[in-house]
């Protein structure tokens, strides 16, 4: 089945203790995207990577990194996470950036 | 950058057609409007892009003005489960997006 995968779907962490959200897609895709949801402000994107070893800053993309070193995953890092980064956060991919993009089901992260 | 405009909220009643209305004055000419949707909490669904010309799918169809300042999305007879937030959004440069708050469209029975 092609879906975007996203691990882990809920994470309660604390102020400062690095932690990996994971991002896989399984449909050969070029596009891959970080977005983060809150509420008032709609979907915001993070960063984006056009391809392997390609990535780019979206919106917002402070204290967040990424990296892209196989075509199917593209994890987000949280160096040192923050409160104001409690939030709920998807990842979606595409073949190109201008097809339609698929989003995976979302993680729901509290930082305390 | 290429932003857009929506209405915060719609109803539509069951059976009846949802127009959902979207501007965006400032894209360039080779930027495609595509509509999106989200049902609660989950991920973002595509529903139908087009650049100049009117499109139509399964889903819905996309009506897009001549000087492509704005936009409009049908779904031609709304039920219940079509309730969900509507994103309009057009690829900014250097292939970002921007999905803006999106119309909370409710159905009404």
């Amino acid at each position: 089945e092609a879906q975007v995968t996203q691990n882990p779907r809920y994470l309660i962490t604390v102020t400062g203790k690095k932690l990996t959200v994971t991002c896989s897609q399984n449909m050969n895709h070029e596009y891959m995207s970080w977005y983060r949801q809150d509420p008032g402000l709609g979907l915001r994107q993070i960063y984006y990577s056009m391809n392997v070893e390609v990535t780019d800053k979206g919106d917002v993309p402070e204290g967040y990194k990424v990296s892209r070193k196989e075509k199917r995953n593209f994890p987000l890092i949280l160096e040192s996470p923050s409160p104001n980064q409690t939030s709920l956060y998807f990842c979606a991919s595409s073949l190109y950036s201008f097809n339609e993009q698929f989003f995976g089901p979302g993680t729901r992260l509290t930082v305390l | 950058d290429a932003k857009t405009t929506q209405p915060p909220s719609m109803d539509c009643a069951e059976g009846r057609a949802a127009n959902l209305p979207c501007n965006h004055s400032t894209i360039s000419g080779n930027e495609y409007v595509y509509w999106y949707r989200q049902i609660h909490s989950q991920g973002p669904q595509y529903i139908i892009h087009g650049l100049k010309n009117n499109e139509t799918n399964e889903m819905a169809s996309l009506i897009i003005t001549e000087d492509r300042k704005s936009s409009t999305l049908i779904l031609p007879h709304a039920t219940l489960r079509d309730t969900a937030v509507y994103y309009c959004i057009v690829i900014g440069p250097g292939n970002q997006f921007y999905f803006g708050t999106g119309t909370s469209l409710t159905v009404i029975p």
